[in-house]
């Protein structure tokens, strides 16, 4: 079946550190992949979507790559700041009008 | 341009109540599905719709039920409340079923406890 892989131990990283979330994924070769952020008691935020043909995308402080041959997905994010602190979620486009999502991995920016 | 809403944002139900999840959207989305979210786990489709009067099944279908009568509104009907179904509910819309260059939308979700 199909897997996304997102790490579940939380990134500490300090201010002004570039944090980077890995997104790893079995059985699958999906069109586009996108990254969320998510707040405590809060849906989640869309931020960027990647297609299978791009292999860098960016909005601002945030940098995605997409890596089909890896099946893996980073997403930095430069000059973190502690409003960064949130979950980031990993999703995939599988077909068929579905999209899975990872666990997410909890990040900690510190003043 | 309130985007996704949904309501309640809290629920307790004992064993074999059922109750409806609402959810609403005014952006004209084509697509809209529910997900369960749950501890330690990514979110989970249980069902979506790609388009008024059409629906299909996620990956937790069991014991829920939508319909989609309008392109504004997707509700979740739970027909007889179990403990395993104590979750974080959101619903999501997207303009395009296909969801080509689009991301979710997602609502600020309900919290259901069942006793």
């Amino acid at each position: 079946s199909q897997k996304i892989e997102q790490n579940s131990e939380a990134l500490n990283i300090q201010e002004g550190k570039t944090a980077t979330l890995t997104c790893n994924y079995t059985n699958y070769s999906p069109a586009y992949l996108q990254w969320y952020r998510q707040d405590p008691g809060r849906g989640p935020v869309f931020l960027l979507l990647i297609r299978e043909n791009e292999k860098e995308k960016r909005k601002e402080r945030l940098k995605v790559t997409f890596d089909t041959t890896l099946k893996q997905s980073l997403f930095h994010i430069t000059a973190s700041q502690p409003a960064d602190s949130a979950t980031y979620l990993c999703a995939l486009y599988t077909g068929g009008f579905k999209t899975i999502f990872g666990a997410g991995t909890r990040l900690f920016v510190k003043a | 341009n309130a985007g996704v809403t949904q309501t309640p944002k809290f629920q307790v139900l004992k064993t074999g109540q059922s109750m409806t999840l609402q959810c609403a959207q005014d952006m004209n989305h084509e697509y809209m599905s529910w997900y369960r979210q749950d501890p330690g786990m990514g979110l989970r489709l249980i069902h979506y719709s790609v388009g008024a009067g059409i629906t299909d099944q996620g990956e937790v279908p069991n014991g829920y039920n939508v319909s989609r009568s309008t392109t504004e509104d997707f509700p979740l009907r739970l027909l007889s409340a179990a403990p395993s179904q104590t979750s974080v509910y959101f619903c999501a819309s997207s303009p395009r079923a296909t969801q080509s260059g689009y991301g979710y939308t997602f609502g600020s979700g309900t919290r259901l406890t069942v006793v």
